[in-house]
């Protein structure tokens, strides 16, 4: 196990709700990424947060936001969710330093969208 | 350019083979290649890691054999087992920006 936590594990929506997620980080982490797996496919990077600041996002419209908070936990806000948004949602954390490190997952919520 | 080729994408192979999984990248900005490992219903957990300056990495069963001028690397799974039986990715990180940019998946079965 890696120490990183998510709730919750599983999550059924419908379209045009909003939901959150939330991450605890691996003790020691300062950074948490959000990844979005479709099912077969693989993870697909949404953002990362650094000392409580995006750091980063990739190719995801703005009702996909996040939150970290001052103890790096943090939570993934989705809004008027979409069917296509079903997927597992995977949290990672990591220390940022003077080199890259290794980002350690959490188990995931599988969020389901009628 | 920030893709990574993964390949094959499913693998059969018998109690005690060699796995092979073949990746390629195109940006050269990338300085870390870890490999994940995930079971159904779970994250990916990291199964070895390499950085461009070091042509293989063994790590038990587990080599990760590197070509910077070619752009690719591989996962070679020695002994394989039915427990080895998963989704493997292939991953790069940008130097400095921790997003990691996967692989499209290898699902592998091994077989008594």
């Amino acid at each position: 196990e890696t120490g990183v936590t998510q709730s919750p594990t599983h999550l059924i929506k419908t379209r045009g709700q909003q939901v959150t997620l939330r991450c605890s980080s691996q003790s020691g982490h300062n950074t948490v990424s959000w990844y979005q797996q479709a099912l077969g496919q693989g993870p697909q990077f949404i953002f990362q947060y650094y000392r409580e600041e995006e750091n980063g996002r990739g190719n995801f419209p703005p009702r996909f936001s996040g939150l970290q908070f001052p103890n790096y936990s943090s939570e993934l806000n989705v809004n008027a969710l979409e069917l296509d948004d079903s997927a597992l949602y995977l949290c990672a954390s990591s220390v940022v330093g003077p080199i890259t490190d290794t980002q350690y997952f959490g188990p995931g919520t599988r969020l389901t969208v009628l | 350019q920030q893709q990574v080729k993964q390949s094959p994408q499913s693998l059969i192979v018998q109690k005690g083979g060699i796995s092979i999984i073949n990746c390629a990248y195109e940006n050269t900005a990338f300085d870390y290649f870890p490999w994940y490992q995930q079971f159904p219903g779970k994250g990916p957990a990291l199964l070895i890691a390499i950085r461009p300056d070091v042509s293989e990495k063994k790590e038990g069963r587990f080599t990760i054999s590197f070509n910077k001028s070619a752009k690719q690397f591989s996962l070679h799974i020695m002994d394989s087992q039915p427990g080895d039986s998963a989704t493997y990715f292939c991953a790069a990180t940008l130097e400095g920006y921790q997003k990691v940019t996967f692989g499209t998946g290898t699902k592998l079965q091994v077989i008594p």
